[in-house]
């Protein structure tokens, strides 16, 4: 069964817009990371943020976790028609193994 | 290219039939994994390796489906008597045992399988 929830399924936004999608998860964690994946193919690891972190930063990704409400939110800024893809946020706890959302679909319209 | 490598990349096959596919590793990652990923949906964990030993299986891995990783390198997945449900993304990922980028999983593109 799947661990956590993105929201929204779906984001439309317009070439340079931001895109913020959240994700919400079931149980305890050590580390939560996002994931890319374009259509039909493998994933590519986005960013980690380990439990006591709240914030973290890479290029013009922002993720933010919070554990005592069990979620967290991704933002791409400054959007770019590369960045159509799903989206999926995957825990993981003492057993490396990873457990995956149904993820967020985003196109940018140029 | 050092990524993880998946063959084949798509399989058609008819229900009751075997299907064997297999996976490559980043040569330096002992930890490996099975996911399975149907149409909209995120992948599901289905089994994971470290070096040659088989460490968990999930409960969606049925008698039909078994996974080797013989000398702890290339890993294989076989489904026996395929059914229609069987039809899915079948992804392959490794990590390394240890080091900062222990919990990062690289990916391969995949192996779908459509089961007629």
């Amino acid at each position: 069964s799947q661990q956590g929830e993105e929201d929204p399924q779906a984001l439309s936004i317009q070439e340079g817009e931001n895109a913020t999608m959240n994700c919400s998860y079931k149980t305890s964690i050590n580390n939560l990371q996002w994931y890319r994946q374009n259509s039909g193919r493998g994933l590519v690891h986005l960013i980690l943020i380990r439990s006591n972190e709240r914030e973290k930063h890479s290029g013009r990704l922002r993720v933010t976790l919070d554990t005592s409400k069990k979620s967290s939110s991704l933002l791409i800024t400054a959007s770019r028609a590369a960045d159509t893809a799903s989206y999926f946020c995957a825990t993981d706890g003492n057993d490396y193994k990873l457990s995956f959302g149904a993820g967020t679909t985003v196109t940018v319209r140029a | 290219d050092t990524g993880v490598s998946q063959n084949p990349r798509h399989k058609i096959t008819k229900r009751g039939q075997n299907v064997t596919f297999r996976c490559d590793p980043i040569s330096e990652h002992n930890r490996l994994y099975w996911y399975r990923q149907t149409l909209g949906q995120g992948p599901e964990f289905l089994t994971y390796f470290q070096n040659e030993a088989q460490l968990e299986k999930s409960r969606l891995l049925s008698d039909r489906f078994s996974a080797e990783r013989p000398k702890g390198s290339f890993s294989t997945l076989e489904i026996q008597r395929t059914e229609q449900g069987d039809s899915a993304m079948y992804l392959c990922a490794s990590s390394p045992g240890g080091g900062l980028a222990k919990n990062i999983q690289y990916f391969g593109a995949g192996t779908r399988l459509s089961v007629l």
